[in-house]
């Protein structure tokens, strides 16, 4: 089983439209997520961090169920400038990071 | 203003070469790391090094290898065994991966010729 997984999409929505990924991860001692935006041939850019208590960055929230061990983004509103491969992250053992292949978003006008 | 540099931006690679990819901060981190990344897979790790003068193997380091003799400065070499070294190569540093996650480099895109 990979430690983060992700639906690879592509999820293709409407200028305007709520759009939803989710994201497992194995390893229950996991303590810090993020969601990280990558542009094609472009380096990974944080998203925003993932908080317990769930937080909201403008159009973006982002929720975290230690229980079940799933993290989610929702996008509200999407732009055409959010079309992009979105990575979900996980810290992994030691003081590093490990990344799930990233969820596909476009969004057409 | 503060960064990370990778350079080049684009390598090509004959068989059996050895090639290094370039990685400077200026952020003062600590901790350093390299990834690679192929199309439709997530970033794997290939090395990491905590602070200056030591480094650790990550996921894949067959066929490479790292030095870190200067806080700001973490190159790796593509050697001639690495069977499948065509990809996209990004260095990341941290401040503290727990709080701050990665900032990356803006990567070096290796194809063998």
């Amino acid at each position: 089983r990979k430690e983060v997984e992700q639906d690879p999409g592509p999820f293709n929505v409407p200028e305007g439209a709520t759009v939803a990924f989710n994201c497992t991860y194995s390893n229950s001692a996991s303590q810090s997520f993020f969601w990280y935006r990558q542009d094609c041939r472009k380096e990974p850019k944080l998203l925003m961090s993932v908080y317990s208590s769930g937080n909201e960055d403008g159009r973006f929230t982002a929720q975290l169920n230690r229980a079940s061990q799933y993290i989610s983004l929702l996008i509200r509103d999407s732009k055409l400038s959010d079309s992009a491969t979105y990575l979900c992250v996980v810290n992994g053992y030691g003081n590093k990071l490990v990344f799930g292949a990233g969820t596909i978003l476009r969004v057409k006008s | 203003d503060g960064g990370i540099t990778q350079s080049p931006k684009y390598l090509f690679r004959k068989e059996g070469q050895n090639v290094t990819l370039s990685c400077e901060q200026n952020l003062n981190h600590d901790a350093m790391y390299w990834y690679r990344q192929d199309p439709g897979q997530g970033l794997r790790l290939i090395y990491y090094s905590q602070i200056v003068n030591d480094f650790q193997k990550g996921d894949i380091a067959e066929g490479y290898s790292v030095s870190r003799e200067k806080k700001e400065s973490f190159p790796l070499t593509v050697t001639s065994a690495q069977k499948n070294p065509t990809a996209f190569y990004l260095c990341a540093s941290s401040m503290g991966v727990t709080l701050y996650g990665y900032t990356f480099g803006s990567g070096t895109r290796l194809t063998v010729v």
